[in-house]
């Protein structure tokens, strides 16, 4: 696709569900990055990929929290045992790598409301 | 540590007013600097980046400049449209781990 593309849209669940959210990047794009944005906050990071690779996850609030991209271009980012806390919209982006100025491209996210 | 700070919203302008909007950012090393746009029920589109010191990003009639003596990057435009109207984000670049740092966001609205 042109874009990224990020999916569900929308996910309502449970408290203690696990929660799959998936990234599919823009194609040729090295680098892939997943955020947290809270309502009326900026985008906050949780973890980056350069192609496979998970370059750093410092921002990952717990380890309930992890991602994979195991093929270098789809990534999932996965939450185990949901809190409502975990309630956000997720974000996800890829950008060319290579550099660090390199402008991230982002998707339309997921709204993750755990009930 | 990296952080950007702007300016809380929201900013209400009149259509063909001035806006400014105040972006500072605190960084180790040498960071390249941007900002972002989201309209509304849309993701995050990049605006406009500047790389280096003195440099001018601009796009669509906005403008922001690089200055590294006073660690801004204010986002301008001479003349707002009904169609500027969204959230804007200031981020950083961290050179050395390729991370982004997003400010807070400051929504506009531009009336006609």
């Amino acid at each position: 696709g042109a874009g990224v593309s990020q999916s569900p849209r929308y996910k309502v669940t449970k408290r203690g569900q696990d929660v799959a959210l998936r990234c599919d990047p823009i194609s040729g794009h090295v680098s892939l990055y997943w955020y947290r944005q809270a309502l009326g906050q900026g985008p906050e990071f949780l973890t980056y990929f350069n192609y496979e690779a998970q370059q750093d996850k410092s921002g990952l609030p717990n380890d309930r929290f992890s991602a994979e991209r195991p093929e270098g271009s789809i990534s999932t980012l996965t939450i185990q045992r949901t809190e409502q806390r975990d309630s956000a919209m997720y974000r996800c982006a890829s950008s060319l790598g290579g550099a660090p100025n390199q402008p991230q491209h982002f998707g339309d996210g997921t709204r993750l409301s755990i009930l | 540590g990296n952080s950007v700070t702007q300016m809380e919203g929201p900013v209400t302008l009149s259509e063909e007013a001035f806006l400014t909007i105040n972006c500072t950012y605190t960084a180790t090393g040498y960071p390249s600097l941007f900002w972002y746009v989201q309209y509304p029920g849309e993701g995050l589109q990049l605006l406009l980046k500047a790389t280096k010191a003195d440099d001018k990003g601009s796009n669509k009639g906005f403008e922001a400049t690089y200055r590294k003596e006073t660690t801004s990057f204010h986002l301008e435009k001479g003349s707002v449209q009904v169609s500027d109207s969204a959230v804007y984000f200031c981020a950083l670049s961290d050179p050395n781990f390729n991370k982004f740092y997003f400010g807070s966001g400051t929504k506009l609205n531009v009336k006609p």
